[in-house]
C-alpha cells in the first residue's frame, strides 16, 4: 500500500524549532519530487516546500524561506521538514504530499497530517 | 503570486442531483489545474489534474473543464460521500496556490 505518514508535531514557543519527518511506503521514494503543505485551523491549503527527487533543488513559499528546511534521506525513504524560528501563524496541520512524478505540480498522494501549534 | 478564487464559498445541492463548482485564476494558467476534495479530519485527496483529467480511481461523474482563467468542477450526481469542501490548485506559477475552497452542503 502507498503510505506517507508524518510525525514529529507538537507545542512549541514562539521562536522555537520543530523538525517534522514523514514516512513513505509502497513505491520508489527516490523517484518522486515531495511537498509539504500545511492548513491552519478552518483555513484553506497552503504550499510550504518543494525538493526534488535526489534532494538537490529545492524551493519554499516567501513566508518560510530562510526559516524552513526540506530535506530527504532516499536510503531511508523519508522527508523532512526543520522549522526554525517558528511563530503563531505558522501554527497549522501539516502534510507532506507526493508529487505525481518528477515535478508535475500535483499532489496524488497525501499522508495524514501532524499538527503544529506555536504558542507560548 | 496567481490568486485562485473560488465560487461559490457553500453550495446545497441535493443528494442526486449536478453541483457544478468554479474556480478563477488570476492570470493565464494555462490547463495547469487541479482539484482537490477534503472531507473533515482528512487529508485532501486528488480529483482532476490537467484540469480535465481524472486522477486514478476517482468515479466518472467528477468532470473537470476550462483553460486559461475559468474552470468548473462537476459533479453529476452527487452521492452521500461527495458532501465535502472541494479545493483548485494552479500549478502553473511559483509559488503553487490553492483556492480559498468551495463546501458542498447537503440541501
Amino acid at each position: 500500500e502507498v503510505q506517507l505518514v508524518e510525525s514529529g508535531g507538537g507545542l512549541v514557543e514562539p521562536g522555537g524549532s520543530l523538525r517534522l519527518s514523514c514516512a513513505a511506503s509502497g513505491f520508489t521514494f527516490s523517484s518522486y519530487y515531495m511537498h509539504w503543505v500545511r492548513q491552519a485551523p478552518g483555513k484553506g491549503l497552503v504550499w510550504v516546500s518543494r525538493i526534488n527527487s535526489d534532494g538537490g533543488s529545492t524551493t519554499y513559499a516567501d513566508s518560510v524561506k530562510g526559516r524552513f528546511t526540506i530535506s530527504r534521506d532516499n536510503a531511508k525513504n523519508t522527508l523532512y521538514l526543520q522549522m526554525n524560528t517558528l511563530r503563531a501563524e505558522d501554527t497549522a496541520v501539516y502534510y507532506c504530499a507526493r508529487d505525481r512524478g518528477l515535478n508535475l505540480g500535483t499532489f496524488d498522494i497525501w499522508g495524514q497530517g501532524t499538527m503544529v501549534t506555536v504558542s507560548s | 503570486e496567481i490568486v485562485m478564487t473560488q465560487s461559490p464559498a457553500t453550495l446545497s445541492v441535493s443528494p442526486g442531483e449536478r453541483a457544478t463548482l468554479s474556480c478563477r485564476a488570476s492570470q493565464s494558467i494555462s490547463s495547469n489545474l487541479a482539484w482537490y476534495q477534503q472531507k473533515p479530519g482528512q487529508a485532501p485527496r486528488l480529483l482532476i489534474y490537467g484540469a480535465s483529467t481524472r486522477a486514478t480511481g476517482i468515479p466518472a461523474r467528477f468532470s473537470g473543464s476550462g483553460s486559461g482563467t475559468e474552470f468548473t468542477l462537476t459533479i453529476s450526481s452527487l452521492q452521500s460521500e461527495d458532501f465535502a469542501v472541494y479545493y483548485c490548485q494552479q500549478y502553473n506559477n511559483w509559488p503553487y496556490t490553492f483556492g480559498q475552497g468551495t463546501k458542498l452542503e447537503i440541501k
